[in-house]
């Protein structure tokens, strides 16, 4: 079945520490996104990407870093700039063009040691 | 950028009411996405609509183009229904989405 995979399900990053979270969908589609999610918030847009080897950043990409270097990947690094890096971060995919069906993964709890 | 509310934040109801959740935006739209998200986290897709209704189940959901306005109803609810519902947006040929912040929705038996 096509979906999105997340992985790992929990990560705990050390401070001064590099963390990259995996998103892998094989829904052939254009547009993969990166969404932080914080208790009480709605979905805010990190990075989103429209096709191969181009990425745009959102309303909070500071302290983050992406790359897109296949159709069906688009990995997330949390980097040591991010100071506040507790929450939870769900990929997503969606076509493009017309109306855009959305699709997510199950996402990726990150804490802080 | 599109501002899109939601309406209940919160909601309790006992087994078997009519649930009613509200999503109104800012901007005409291309697309409305009514999202379900359970505890531990994964969102699943409900409805995508652009005009009308659409029903799948206990589930309807409404769009109103000219007043910017969506609704999801629940019939005969139950327990399992407990989730937070996302509504989100997406307008013109843009490829971005916007979300509202959720309706938390607790079934009581």
């Amino acid at each position: 079945d096509g979906g999105i995979t997340q992985s790992p399900k929990y990560l705990f990053r050390k401070e001064g520490q590099n963390v990259t979270l995996s998103c892998e969908q094989n829904l052939n589609h254009d547009a993969m996104y990166w969404y932080r999610q914080d208790p009480g918030q709605g979905l805010r847009l990190i990075y989103y990407s429209q096709i191969v080897n181009d990425f745009q950043k959102g309303d909070i990409a500071e302290g983050y870093s992406v790359s897109r270097e296949k159709k069906e990947s688009f990995p997330l690094t949390v980097t040591s700039a991010q100071k506040n890096p507790t929450a939870f971060y769900l990929c997503a995919s969606a076509t493009t063009g017309g109306v855009g069906k959305l699709f997510f993964g199950s996402g990726t709890q990150l804490s802080v040691l | 950028k599109n501002e899109v509310e939601q309406s209940p934040q919160n909601l309790t109801a006992q087994e078997g009411e009519f649930i009613t959740i509200n999503c109104s935006y800012s901007v005409g739209i291309s697309a409305l996405h009514w999202l379900q998200q359970h505890p531990g986290g994964g969102i699943v897709s409900l409805f995508m609509l652009s005009s009308g209704k659409k029903k799948h189940g206990r589930l309807i959901a409404t769009i109103n183009i000219q007043e910017k306005h969506s609704s999801l109803h629940i019939t005969a609810s139950h327990p399992r229904d407990s989730a937070v519902y996302i509504c989100a947006v997406r307008w013109g040929t843009g490829n971005q989405f916007y979300f509202g912040t959720g309706t938390s929705l607790t079934v009581i038996p």
